[in-house]
């Protein structure tokens, strides 16, 4: 299994529409967690820390369900410009092999249409 | 956020000639940086840790005699490719992390690097 995993997509949605994505994590030692957002040829952006009690950011939502080792990724009101590769990263903190490592799951991507 | 600056943005060798990359953060102090490799189409891959001052941590299947690493000061690393072949023809990017309380981890990373190899 892998320690970070997302479904790839692409999600095609109509601009303005409401899309989620969710990212399962396999190590429950995990410790910190974000979502990226990258364009095509370019370098990770981060969009978002994930807190434990959630967060929001505008249009962008994130919560960490630690039960069930997953971070989720809502995304209201879509615009044609949120079109990109969203990438969760986890921590795993001090636990053995972790530090300050980031392990990125492979990204799940989105294109907003007219 | 904090800006990580890296240079050269790209690079055309031909095979069997080394690339040397530099990473730079900007605008704070980073003990620590991380270079990554992101084949198309596929997540990032983490290569190594480099750690002002001492060697760097590499991960596993990563030869650390092929990918030199060198983070002689708390604002900039190098990662130089040695003897490069195509298959090493690929986006590396760096990134930084900032000094942070509390137990978050955001790294920053850098415009990137896309190698390729003739």
């Amino acid at each position: 299994r892998k320690e970070v995993e997302q479904d790839p997509g692409p999600f095609n949605v109509p601009e303005g529409a409401t899309v989620a994505f969710n990212c399962t994590y396999s190590n429950s030692a995990s410790q910190s967690f974000f979502w990226y957002r990258q364009d095509c040829r370019k370098e990770p952006k981060l969009l978002m820390s994930v807190y434990s009690s959630g967060n929001e950011d505008g249009r962008f939502t994130a919560q960490l369900n630690r039960a069930s080792q997953y971070i989720s990724l809502l995304i209201r009101d879509s615009k044609l410009s949120d079109s990109a590769t969203y990438l969760c990263a986890v921590n795993i903190g001090g636990a053995p092999g972790g530090g300050n490592k980031l392990t990125f799951g492979t990204g799940t991507q989105l294109k907003v249409e007219l | 956020g904090a800006v990580v600056s890296q240079h050269p943005s790209r690079v055309i060798c031909k095979s069997g000639t080394s690339v040397k990359i530099e990473c730079r953060s900007l605008d704070f102090q980073a003990t620590t940086m991380f270079w990554y490799r992101q084949f198309p189409k596929q997540s990032l891959m983490l290569m190594a840790t480099s750690n002002e001052g001492s060697k760097a941590t590499y991960e596993q299947g990563v030869e650390k005699d092929k990918f030199l690493i060198n983070h002689a000061s708390l604002t900039l690393s190098t990662l130089t490719v040695t003897s490069a072949h195509p298959e090493d023809s690929s986006f590396y990017i760096c990134s930084a992390r900032p000094p942070r309380r509390g137990s978050y981890n955001e790294q920053f990373f850098g415009p990137g690097t896309r190698l390729t190899v003739l």
